[in-house]
């Protein structure tokens, strides 16, 4: 079974402070990307998603997210982060092996971003 | 937009007491999900239902059973609550399962006392 690691459980930065969130996952073989939100009382959101193509890949927000094969990361980045970013953010992923691939999530990250 | 409606936000019930959680989606997509959701665990997989009348198990089934007798229609059952099973449930769906592109409920807060 595929598994996806989050680095941090939780964030504290300052506003325009950049960011970073680590994620590695356990599959070796073709796998679709996905970061999404969570923010204080909402439902979960995409933010972004990999397929195949371009490695860096830009979502809603400002954030984008960079795959690297060989490390088998798909890392989350923004340049500045804002006050409206607090919230929980979680790495998923699907794989192609045999049978179903639905998608499997990491812990999360809880990022708070003071003003 | 794509809504997916869970019938309850908060719910308590008692150690023993058969639960029905409840999740419908209106955009004819042919998956759905539930997921538990828990502090420092994320979110993990219970069941999902890939056609009417089909489920397969995800992580963590035990405990729990799921009913779709209609397409748009997901629930989620346990038969005999624990507290352990007190949880933030999550429905989602999907027309895809691979290709991401999972819509999700607001949750619905489950206290088993």
């Amino acid at each position: 079974a595929q598994s996806v690691s989050q680095h941090n459980h939780h964030v504290i930065l300052s506003e325009a402070a950049s960011l970073e969130l680590g994620c590695n996952y356990s599959y070796g073989g073709t796998v679709n990307l996905f970061w999404y939100v969570q923010y204080p009382g909402q439902h979960l959101q995409l933010l972004l998603k990999y397929f195949s193509g371009d490695p860096l890949v830009k979502g809603i927000k400002g954030f984008e997210a960079e795959f690297i094969k060989s490390k088998f990361s798909f890392n989350l980045r923004k340049p500045s982060v804002q006050w409206s970013d607090t919230a929980e953010y979680f790495c998923a992923v699907t794989g192609g092996n045999s049978g179903y691939s639905t998608l499997t999530f990491g812990k999360g990250t809880m990022l708070l971003v003071s003003p | 937009d794509v809504k997916v409606t869970q019938s309850s936000r908060y719910l308590v019930k008692r150690t023993g007491e058969k639960v029905f959680l409840e999740c419908v989606q209106d955009m004819d997509h042919e998956n759905m999900f539930w997921y538990r959701q828990d502090p420092g665990l994320g979110l993990r997989l219970i069941y999902f239902s890939y056609d009417v009348k089909m489920k397969e198990k995800g992580d963590i089934p035990e405990g729990y059973s799921v009913s779709r007798e209609k397409k748009e229609r997901f629930s989620l059952i346990l038969e005999s609550a624990s507290t352990n099973q007190t949880s933030m449930y999550l429905c989602a769906s999907s027309p895809s399962l691979s290709m991401g592109g999972y819509t999700f409920g607001s949750g619905t807060r489950l206290t088993v006392v």
